[in-house]
């Protein structure tokens, strides 16, 4: 599976859109792009993932680009419950094997 | 979304003790489950491949032999932790994988805190 890369840290004022950035130069055609997060000592939640269109669910937009070599997850409006480590992960679906990096850790600000 | 449960949430035991884990999937069948062992910074790396009905897949430097998985229904995968020392202090957690057609999704349980003393 391709290899993901994430800025290690964000900030986002509460009521703005956070943009976390994801570049994947070496995903292939047949490979998802999936975004989860991980809230302190929970579980990680999935949000949303596509393939090469554009995808919207009631927790956040996925933008992918053309050539599908980077994505952005758009939360619209942040709360400060959206605090947490936002991690970009690219998977074939073949396995179901989702190897972690290091994430984003998004810290909403009042 | 799916519900994945995990019991229990975290445990504390003494060295050279086992401990086993549960993970359930609540409402919907997981031919195949996974589990992560995550460190305190860290991100979650993938310990095993937890498939029904079938021995598990381990990752490369995972000792099997220390590390049991069983997954023995379609709503079920325990990880026992064999002889437990304070190195293996961690958060575990599961994921278990519901196949829709054309469209997998995989939910994780809560994890379970592991205190070796």
């Amino acid at each position: 599976d391709a290899k993901t890369t994430q800025p290690t840290s964000m900030d986002c004022a509460e009521g703005r859109a956070a943009n976390l950035p994801c570049n994947h130069s070496t995903i292939s055609g047949n490979e998802y792009v999936y975004w989860y997060r991980q809230i302190h000592s929970q579980g990680p939640q999935y949000i949303i993932h596509g393939l090469k269109n554009n995808e919207t669910n009631e927790m956040a937009s996925l933008i992918i680009t053309e050539d599908r070599k980077s994505s952005t997850l758009i939360l619209p409006h942040a709360t400060l419950r959206d605090t947490a480590v936002y991690y970009c992960i690219v998977n074939s679906g073949n396995t179901g094997k989702l190897i972690f990096g290091q994430g984003t850790t998004l810290q909403v600000k009042p | 979304g799916a519900v994945v449960s995990q019991h229990p949430s975290w445990v504390i035991c003494k060295s050279g003790t086992s401990v086993k884990i549960e993970c359930r999937s609540l409402d919907f069948q997981a031919t195949t489950m996974f589990w992560y062992r995550q460190f305190p910074k860290q991100s979650l790396m993938l310990m095993a491949t937890s498939n029904e009905g079938s021995k598990a897949t381990y990752e490369q430097g995972v000792e099997k032999d220390k590390f049991l998985i069983n997954h023995a229904s379609l709503t079920l995968s325990t990880l026992t932790v064999t002889s437990a020392h304070p190195e293996d202090s961690s958060f575990y957690i599961c994921s278990a994988l519901e196949f829709r057609q054309g469209d997998d999704e995989q939910f994780f349980g809560p994890g379970t805190r592991l205190t070796v003393l």
